[in-house]
């Protein structure tokens, strides 16, 4: 069955802190990809890559960077978290090639006071 | 550019009510896809389908349908038999050339709120 494994579904952190969100697949995909979702805003794309050590921005990646170490594991980073950056945020993988359905995680609620 | 319009934000129906999801998209492609998901409560999103831009036929799934017009560039969802288990936010995603072929581009979401 896939699989789509975030490492927290709620985080608290403090403005300024450096935050982590990992993301594991277990499907072997090459595509994974880190979304934002706001009340109103639906889902926007924050980062996202095609294969291992390569990465690409998406629509939102201001105040965002990404790893990709590994094939199954790609990283969220927050170098400096800051009150506007409190969402839900969401990982998912796909198979290469084109117009392919996405596979989701189950979502990490972030909060930054 | 490419767009993804759900007019509806929020819908309330009675259980065993259908219900009609509506989804707007343009984009400059002739090749695209289209694709619908859910999200329950739990957060995670679930895909249900996929529809390329040369397929118009409807599709339909148990209670679950789809209508693609690229006349009217829709692809809109009906739930038959509403059930309190359908209650999520819905969204309606577009995939073409434009967006990144590998990227999906969303819709702001439906929440659908089925009444018991």
């Amino acid at each position: 069955d896939v699989k789509v494994t975030q490492s927290s579904r709620y985080l608290v952190k403090r403005t300024g802190e450096k935050v982590f969100l990992e993301c594991v697949q277990d499907m072997d995909h090459e595509n994974m990809f880190w979304y934002r979702q706001d009340p109103g805003l639906g889902l926007r794309l924050i980062y996202f890559s095609y294969d291992v050590k390569m990465k690409e921005k998406g629509d939102i990646p201001e105040g965002y960077s990404v790893s990709r170490e590994k094939k199954e594991r790609f990283s969220l980073i927050l170098e400096s978290a800051s009150t506007n950056q409190t969402s839900m945020y969401l990982c998912a993988s796909s198979l290469s090639g084109r117009y392919n359905e996405q596979f989701f995680g189950p979502g990490t609620r972030l909060t930054v006071l | 550019a490419q767009k993804v319009t759900q007019a509806q934000t929020e819908i309330s129906v009675v259980e065993k009510e259908d219900v009609t999801l509506d989804c707007v998209y343009e984009t400059r492609d002739t090749t695209y896809y289209l694709f619908w998901y859910k999200q329950p409560p739990s957060g995670e999103l679930v895909f249900l389908i996929r529809r390329n831009s040369f397929d118009e036929q409807n599709e339909i799934s148990g209670r679950y349908s789809w209508n693609f017009q690229k006349s009217t560039s829709s692809f809109n969802f009906t739930i038959t038999a509403s059930q309190v288990v359908d209650s999520a936010v819905y969204f309606c995603a577009l995939s073409a050339a434009e967006t990144g072929a590998n990227n999906l581009f969303f819709g702001t979401g439906t929440r659908l709120t089925v009444i018991p």
